[in-house]
């Protein structure tokens, strides 16, 4: 089955540093996801990125679906920022692997 | 994003005792997950359905079983609730548009 490993585990930033989140999966996948799991527990949809780039204000996300990986940038990082941070992979609608996370601290 | 809600959001029972999770989705998405969530195993796929009626056993199905009488609602149920079985449970649902989205979780001690 798909393999999903994330880089770094650990990451602490200062409030306004810009990071770098790398996924790397070890099939062929059309539906790849970044989810944000903030400290209350939720599961937040990033983005929906099987291959290309997307942004949303300061994240922005790019899929290399030819060389099986994934980018998350997280830019001018905000303490809201902290949490762990989940790369997911799949075949569309079928059971999606998640890798082990980033977790990811921003100081004040 | 798929509105979708979780109930119970915790719950306290007692070890042998059933229990049953729900999930309610409004909207109309024909694919619904059940994972959970544990400390240095990351999130595993218990069962999925693939429409009314229609699931399927994920990698950590063992104790549990699911049912979908409706598109709406996709019930978890752990017939003989053991300790191993304390954990944090996500449902979600797959769009088109958005790919998977998640509830917001219920925290389940089994004691």
């Amino acid at each position: 089955g798909i393999q999903v490993e994330q880089s770094p585990p650990d990451l602490i930033l200062q409030e306004g540093a810009n990071s770098t989140l790398r996924c790397n999966f070890s099939d062929s996948v059309n539906n790849l996801q970044w989810f944000h799991q903030n400290p209350w527990g939720q599961l937040i949809n990033l983005f929906y990125i099987p291959s290309g780039t997307k942004q949303n204000g300061r994240l922005s996300a790019t899929t290399v679906a030819t060389e099986r990986y994934s980018l998350l940038y997280i830019s001018s990082s905000q303490t809201t920022d902290s949490g762990v941070y989940f790369c997911a992979a799949g075949e569309g609608a079928q059971k999606l692997v998640f890798g082990q996370g980033t977790r990811l601290t921003i100081n004040p | 994003d798929a509105g979708i809600t979780q109930s119970p959001r915790h719950k306290v029972t007692e070890t042998g005792t059933p229990v049953t999770l729900r999930c309610h989705q409004t909207e109309n998405h024909r694919y619904m997950y059940w994972y959970r969530q544990d400390p240095g195993h990351g999130l595993r796929l218990i069962h999925y359905s693939y429409g009314v009626k229609d699931t399927d056993k994920g990698e950590v199905s063992d104790g549990y079983s699911v049912s979908r009488s409706k598109t709406e609602d996709f019930l978890l149920t752990l017939e003989s609730a053991t300790s191993s079985q304390t954990s944090v449970y996500f449902c979600a649902s797959w769009g088109r548009d958005y790919g998977y989205t998640f509830g917001s979780g219920t925290r389940l001690t089994v004691v």
